[in-house]
């Protein structure tokens, strides 16, 4: 149990492009998604924190208006990057946590596999 | 300012040895303490760590806790070529209201036949 799937798993895209890129919980309901990006040989950092019907909280120096986020279901959300340039190029990962008590540990993320974004 | 901090960045050792890798924290209402392995993709979950000096094993791995000192060991014993891998270090607190994973830059290790 406790499955997060992610697509695409790969996209490549021009510059000025916009990207979305879907975050599922397959067998859980989660009310809290989160996104990281990950850079070559550097860790997750986070981005934003996705809340079930609600607006997303975005971390200091990410831009709300390039990383878009929609959670608009307790097993979806999208992160659209919009007007993608190639320093937008990255590992996005998403998490989702699961919101029953006693599903393995309660407050645990389970993370995604994780979509990487090129922009020529 | 909140931040998680591994050392070393990098190791590489012979199939056979043990390692211990180090994790030490600065975070805001600590919650958990958590390792990570990853491979190509995205992290895949070791342990969770909530307590001070109670060590969770799993098979060759294990790792404990000190919340006086801030710090997390991860050990690996008789390590194999698949451990080759980064292992994050995460703590999770309650930062700013909400509850949030503070990842650290991880430790490259290979693991050489």
């Amino acid at each position: 149990g406790a499955v997060v799937s992610q697509h695409p798993s790969r996209v490549i895209c021009k510059s000025g492009t916009s990207v979305k890129i879907e975050c599922r919980s397959l067998d859980f309901q989660a009310t809290t998604m989160f996104w990281y990006r990950q850079f070559p040989k550097q860790s997750l950092m986070l981005m934003a924190t996705s809340n079930e019907g609600s607006k997303a909280t975005y971390e200091q120096g990410v831009e709300k208006d390039k990383f878009l986020i929609n959670h608009a279901s307790l097993t979806l959300s999208t992160l659209t990057v919009t007007s993608a340039h190639p320093e937008d190029s990255s590992f996005y990962i998403c998490s989702a946590r699961a919101i029953q008590p006693g599903l393995a540990s309660y407050n645990e993320q389970f993370f995604g596999p994780g979509t990487r974004l090129t922009v020529l | 300012e909140d931040k998680v901090v591994q050392s070393p960045l990098s190791l590489v050792v012979h199939e056979g040895d043990t390692v211990t890798l180090n994790c030490s924290y600065e975070v805001t209402n600590f919650r958990s303490l958590l390792w990570y392995k990853q491979e190509k993709k995205a992290p895949t979950f070791l342990f969770m760590l909530t307590s001070s000096g109670i060590e969770k094993k799993s098979g060759r791995l294990s790792s404990i806790l000190d919340k006086k000192e801030l710090f997390s060991i991860l050990n690996i014993t008789a390590t194999q070529t698949g451990d080759s891998a980064v292992y994050l270090c995460a703590v999770e607190g309650t930062i700013q209201g909400a509850q949030k994973l503070v990842f650290g830059q991880g430790t490259r290790l290979t693991i050489n036949p």
